[in-house]
């Protein structure tokens, strides 16, 4: 069994340009979370995605979107990069079910630098 | 709101001393509420869980037990080593919080031998 894997492990971006990272679930999980980790701050939640459709969005702009695919993996986009994006970008995948999740996993996350 | 209050850190013990670090909690509804660990460089684990009031989690000797009267979830350890030198992040989820995680800030801890 596999775990979470993300992809780039390390990102450097100009502000202004836009950015994709992606995240593969652990096998048999079918929602994705993402979350931002800034540096010496706990990870804030960006979004949820279950059965590719958003489900739960915390307090991230639109430029912050993202993808999941019927394997379940998943992209994090953002658009318009400013140099608060720096940060640690972390995915987790659980399994939901009859209105239940149970636990998640984190990936090791995608160190982005806006330059 | 959903939001969790960690111990400010960082954390400097010596081997084999007892490790305590503070963690309380506001929510709608009974959340279950995690400890979880990340080492340099790396993504978080997830240490020990509780769901339900008066629950003690337990995992490579920490505890932490649920307290719904005072609103807290503290993390225990008696004799921690160099090894669990880490930032710890208390965190928790529920249905009321549309399973969404809240994280505390973050407490590094630091052990010397």
């Amino acid at each position: 069994e596999t775990g979470v894997t993300q992809s780039p492990t390390h990102l450097i971006k100009t502000r202004g340009q836009q950015v994709t990272l992606r995240c593969s679930s652990q096998s048999g999980h079918n929602t994705v979370s993402w979350y931002q980790q800034a540096l010496g701050q706990g990870p804030q939640f960006i979004f949820q995605y279950y059965r590719e459709e958003e489900n739960g969005r915390g307090n991230f702009p639109p430029r912050f979107s993202g993808l999941q695919f019927p394997n379940y993996s998943s992209e994090l986009n953002v658009n318009a990069l400013e140099l608060d994006d720096s940060a640690l970008y972390l995915c987790a995948s659980s399994l939901s079910a009859s209105g239940r999740r149970f636990e998640q996993y984190f990936g090791p996350g995608t160190r982005l630098t806006v330059t | 709101g959903n939001s969790v209050t960690q111990m400010e850190g960082p954390v400097t013990l010596s081997e084999e001393a007892f490790l305590t670090i503070n963690c309380t909690y506001t929510a709608t509804g009974y959340p279950s509420l995690f400890w979880y660990v990340q080492y340099p460089g790396e993504g978080l684990q997830l240490l020990l869980k509780a769901t339900k009031a008066d629950d003690k989690g337990s995992n490579k000797g920490f505890e932490a037990t649920y307290r719904k009267e005072t609103t807290s979830f503290h993390l225990e350890k008696g004799s921690v080593q160099v090894s669990d030198s880490a930032v710890y992040f208390c965190a928790l989820s529920g249905r009321n919080t549309g399973n969404q995680f809240y994280f505390g800030t973050g407490t590094s801890l630091t052990v010397i031998p």
